[in-house]
């Protein structure tokens, strides 16, 4: 499967706890995001890689969440003491950033992001 | 950053036509149109882009009017696996980041 893997799936964990999630991007891709979606409601954005380079955080990213991408590859995101609050999906999504600014390139759709299957997390 | 307002929730019935609007009226001269499908459990997925006109693709058609205020998402003949959150975004070419920005969404109910 060569599209973006997310590890684990589930996770149940009590507050207080750490938690890390992993997310595999599409391999050529270079740009990485985190995404939150609680139920009912769309994914919101917390975080986004230009290859190793973290360029942009939201607010939604309290001191508490923490997202590395070392090599520019694989990337992680750690919660650290847990809160019932931080109950949701957490959704990493990937992207192949030409730095042209064009739409269209080669056919393919502007900013097209391909998302992983998310990990679902629970805070009892 | 222009806002996209589109409806919370649409029933339809298996072989029609689902046609779902989704208004932003401060689109910007730089803004596309892209539309994103979510099943349960399940990261979106992209479906169709567009900046003026109509687009086409194997899945669906996007309509959008000269003054680009507002789209249409139109799926052809819906099957139950056509179930799902469809999300309107609107987004600028050149964005810093890219970083996608969703509204609630259209839950779309297809019935046998």
């Amino acid at each position: 499967d060569t599209g973006v893997s997310q590890d684990p799936r589930h996770k149940i964990t009590k507050r207080g706890q750490n938690v890390t999630f992993r997310c595999d991007p599409i391999s050529e891709h270079n740009r990485l995001y985190w995404y939150r979606q609680t139920l009912g409601q769309g994914p919101e954005f917390l975080t986004y890689f230009q290859n190793e380079a973290q360029l942009e955080k939201s607010r939604l990213l309290s001191d508490r969440f923490s997202a590395e991408r070392p090599k520019g590859s694989f990337s992680t995101l750690e919660i650290q003491r847990t809160e019932q609050g931080d109950s949701a999906m957490y959704l990493c999504a990937s992207s192949l950033d030409l730095g042209t600014g064009e739409p269209g390139l080669a056919g393919r759709p502007y900013n097209e992001q391909f998302f992983g299957p998310g990990t679902r997390l629970t805070v009892l | 950053l222009a806002k996209t307002t589109q409806p919370i929730s649409m029933d339809s019935y298996e072989g029609q036509e689902v046609n779902i609007t989704c208004s932003h009226n401060n689109i910007a001269t730089n803004d596309y149109i892209t539309w994103y499908q979510q099943f349960p459990s399940q990261g979106p997925r992209f479906i169709i882009q567009g900046y003026k006109t109509k687009v086409t693709n194997e899945v669906a058609s996007l309509f959008i009017p000269a003054d680009r205020k507002s789209s249409t998402l139109s799926l052809p003949r819906v099957s139950l696996s056509d179930t799902a959150v469809y999300y309107c975004l609107v987004a600028a070419l050149g964005a810093a980041g890219n970083k996608l920005t969703f509204g609630g969404g259209t839950r779309v109910l297809v019935k046998p």
